[in-house]
C-alpha cells in the first residue's frame, strides 16, 4: 500500500528546533519530487518545501534559512528540520509527493499530518 | 491572506449542481500553471480530486469537474449529495517558483 506517516510533531517553545519526519511505504522517495505543506488551524493549506528526484531543494520565503528539508535513501524517509520557530509556524505539518516530475504537479498522497504547536 | 482567492461558502440542495471558483493572477493561472483541486473532510488530510485542471484520479466520481480559463479555474459538482459536503481547496504554481493554494471553500449541502 502506497502510504506516508508522519511524526515528531509536538509543543515547542518559540525560538527552539524540531524534527520531523515521514515515513514511505510502497514508493521509493528518492525516485519522486516530496513536499511538506502546512495549514493552520481554521486556514488553507501552505506549502513550505519540495525535495526534488535530484536532490535539489526549494522552500517558501517564510521559512527559507530557519527550515530544512532533507530525505535518508535507506530509510525511505523525507525529514524537515525547523529552528527558529515562530507562533505562525504552529499548524498541522503533512508531508506530500507530487503526482509526476513537474514543478506545478498535484499531490497524490498525503500523509496523515504531525501538529507541530509553538508557545510564546 | 491567499495567492488564490476562492468564496469562503457555497451550498446547495441534494441533486443540485454548484460550481466553485479559483481566481489567480497572470503569474500563477493566467501564466498557464495547471489548477488541482482537493476535498477535506474535518480532521483528514486534503484528498486529491482534480488534476491538471479538468483531470480526475481513479475512485473520484464523475459529478465532479474541473475548468480553467484565463485566470480563473472552477470546480462544478453536479448531482450534490450529501457526501460531498466538505472544505475545497485549489492549487496552482507561481512564477516566484512556489505552490500556492486558495484559501478554500466550505461546500454546505442544504
Amino acid at each position: 500500500e502506497v502510504q506516508l506517516v508522519e511524526s515528531g510533531g509536538g509543543l515547542i517553545q518559540w525560538g527552539g528546533s524540531l524534527r520531523l519526519s515521514c515515513a514511505a511505504s510502497g514508493f521509493t522517495v528518492s525516485s519522486n519530487y516530496m513536499s511538506w505543506v502546512r495549514q493552520a488551524p481554521g486556514k488553507g493549506p501552505e506549502w513550505v518545501s519540495v525535495i526534488y528526484s535530484g536532490g535539489s531543494t526549494n522552500y517558501a520565503d517564510s521559512v527559507r534559512g530557519r527550515f530544512t528539508i532533507s530525505r535518508d535513501n535507506s530509510e525511505n524517509t523525507l525529514y524537515l528540520q525547523m529552528g527558529r520557530l515562530r507562533a505562525e509556524d504552529t499548524a498541522v505539518y503533512y508531508c506530500a509527493r507530487s503526482r509526476g516530475p513537474l514543478y506545478n504537479d498535484a499531490f497524490d498522497i498525503w500523509g496523515q499530518g504531525t501538529m507541530v504547536t509553538v508557545s510564546s | 491572506q491567499s495567492v488564490l482567492t476562492q468564496p469562503p461558502s457555497v451550498s446547495g440542495a441534494p441533486g443540485q449542481r454548484v460550481t466553485i471558483s479559483c481566481t489567480g493572477s497572470s503569474s500563477n493561472i493566467g501564466a498557464g500553471y495547471d489548477v488541482h483541486w482537493y476535498q477535506q473532510l474535518p480532521g483528514t488530510a486534503p484528498k486529491l480530486f482534480i488534476y491538471g485542471n479538468n483531470n480526475r484520479p481513479s475512485g473520484v466520481p464523475d459529478r465532479f469537474s474541473g475548468s480553467k480559463s484565463g485566470t480563473s479555474a472552477s470546480l462544478a459538482i453536479t448531482g450534490l449529495q450529501a457526501e460531498d459536503e466538505a472544505d475545497y481547496y485549489c492549487q496552482s504554481y507561481d512564477s516566484s517558483l512556489s505552490v500556492v493554494f486558495g484559501g478554500g471553500t466550505k461546500l454546505t449541502v442544504l
